[in-house]
């Protein structure tokens, strides 16, 4: 099946520090790309939907301006926690859809798991 | 009232046993349903898809009901490496939409 990888696969990090975490497709193009985000012994919420070459659609609750969304090319997406604090730590995951027409077709990468000191 | 449903668990069923999940959604306008699997601090892997008319894969058994909007998944001859969580998901929108997921079900199998 398609790959997706993430990196990194795990952060720590100090309180008001940004953390860049990258999402890439690595043999196919995806024009859409999904952040997800799961605290421990949570659903997996989705944050954002990030589309090639424009703005990221935020899902209700998620602050734009916090979580910075750039999907820069058809196998990259990235997303910036800005000044990060410690309610940030999560399991942040992506996924990115080949675009087949087939729901089925959203590849998850492996997580970054993020630790805010 | 929570968009999709599912007990947490945990399930602690013998080795050989057949165990069945369930889940509700709330969403009448869903359009796809899927189970996957996800074991402990990795991301989630498609288990499979559900369909109205219910699909098996080996072991795995779907079913779908749409007036209910209720899903379920039975495991039959259950393996230790069927120990894992199980999550409910649903895809509501047209086009390419994000995936709404249950808290999942926690599934142990004993030796």
């Amino acid at each position: 099946g398609a790959v997706v990888s993430q990196h990194p696969s795990w952060v720590i990090c100090k309180s008001g520090t940004s953390v860049k975490i990258e999402c890439r497709s690595l043999d196919f193009q995806a024009t859409t790309m999904f952040w997800y985000r799961q605290f421990p012994k949570q659903s997996l919420m989705l944050m954002a939907t990030s589309n090639e070459g424009s703005k990221a659609t935020y899902e209700q609750g998620v602050e734009k301006d916090k979580f910075l969304i750039n999907h820069a090319s058809l196998t990259l997406s990235t997303l910036t926690v800005t000044s990060a604090h410690p309610e940030d730590s999560s399991f942040y995951i992506c996924s990115a859809d080949s675009g087949t027409g087939y729901r089925e077709t959203q590849y998850f990468g492996p997580g970054t798991r993020l630790l805010v000191l | 009232r929570k968009e999709v449903e599912q007990d947490p668990g945990p399930f602690n069923v013998p080795e050989g046993a057949t165990v069945a999940f369930n889940c509700t959604y709330s969403n009448s306008a869903s359009q796809s349903f899927f189970w996957y699997r996800q074991d402990c601090r990795k991301e989630p892997k498609l288990l499979m898809s559900v369909y109205s008319s219910g699909n098996e894969d080996g072991r795995f058994t779907a079913q779908l009901n749409r007036a209910s909007q209720y899903i379920s998944l039975l495991i039959r001859d259950s393996k230790l490496s069927d120990s894992a969580t199980y999550l409910c998901v649903v895809n509501g929108g047209g086009g390419a939409d994000g995936l709404t997921f249950g808290k999942g079900t926690h599934l142990i199998i004993q030796p």
